[in-house]
């Protein structure tokens, strides 16, 4: 079965500062990676998704990730944090050929500092 | 166009009671799946229906059921409900498999 672990429960950052978050996942094959956005009381936002070919994927609003094989991770950046940005983070695994069904992460609370 | 929608946003029930729970996929997308989020549990898989059959189902009991009609539109249903159901209920829309995947802003449910 996949799982998917983000070492960082919370984050802080000043505004302006570049943000890396962690994600690590265990599956066999190379799955569907995806990074998605909670804001307060709203559902999640789609952020970026990896499903095959170039390993840096450009998302919205400024976010990139890159897949790395031999680390099993796919570890989100941003070069410049925004106040807005101040979230919680999921980053999620599908299999291929196995419908819809993510695995997510336990999230990592982001907090940026002005 | 509109994106997905949920009804009701807000639900408190009593133990032992039932609930059902609604969701209108973004119009054309056949694949409706449904999570529970808690602070203790996180997010995790309840089922996902296509073309009104279930395709994949998460590690719930059997209180746990859903349905999907000829409109794409789902709902879920709990019965007999546990102070452990009290959760935000999303559902999310997707054209086909491996599409990306739209969620509605959830029903948060209280269990008391």
């Amino acid at each position: 079965a996949q799982s998917v672990t983000q070492p960082d429960i919370h984050i802080t950052v000043s505004e302006g500062a570049s943000l890396e978050l962690r994600c690590n996942y265990s599956y066999g094959a190379t799955p569907y990676l995806f990074w998605y956005v909670q804001s307060p009381g709203q559902g999640l936002q789609l952020l970026l998704k990896y499903f095959s070919g170039d390993t840096l994927v450009q998302g919205i609003k400024g976010f990139e990730a890159e897949f790395k094989r031999s680390q099993s991770s796919f570890n989100l950046r941003k070069p410049s944090v925004h106040w807005s940005d101040a979230a919680e983070y999921f980053c999620a695994v599908g299999r291929p050929g196995g419908g819809n069904k993510l695995t997510f992460g336990t999230g990592t609370q982001l907090k940026v500092e002005l | 166009k509109a994106g997905v929608t949920q009804t009701p946003r807000y639900l408190i029930k009593t133990r032992g009671q039932q609930v059902t729970l609604s969701c209108s996929p973004i119009s054309g997308h056949r694949s409706v799946s449904w999570y529970q989020q808690t602070p203790g549990q996180g997010l995790q898989f309840l089922f996902e229906y296509f073309s009104e059959t279930q395709r994949n189902k998460g590690n719930f009991p059997g209180r746990f059921s859903g349905r999907q009609f000829s409109n794409s539109r789902s709902e879920m249903n709990v019965s007999t409900l546990e102070l452990g159901d009290s959760a935000l209920y999303l559902c999310a829309s997707s054209l086909e498999e491996n599409e990306t995947q739209y969620f509605g802003p959830g029903t948060r449910l209280l269990v008391l």
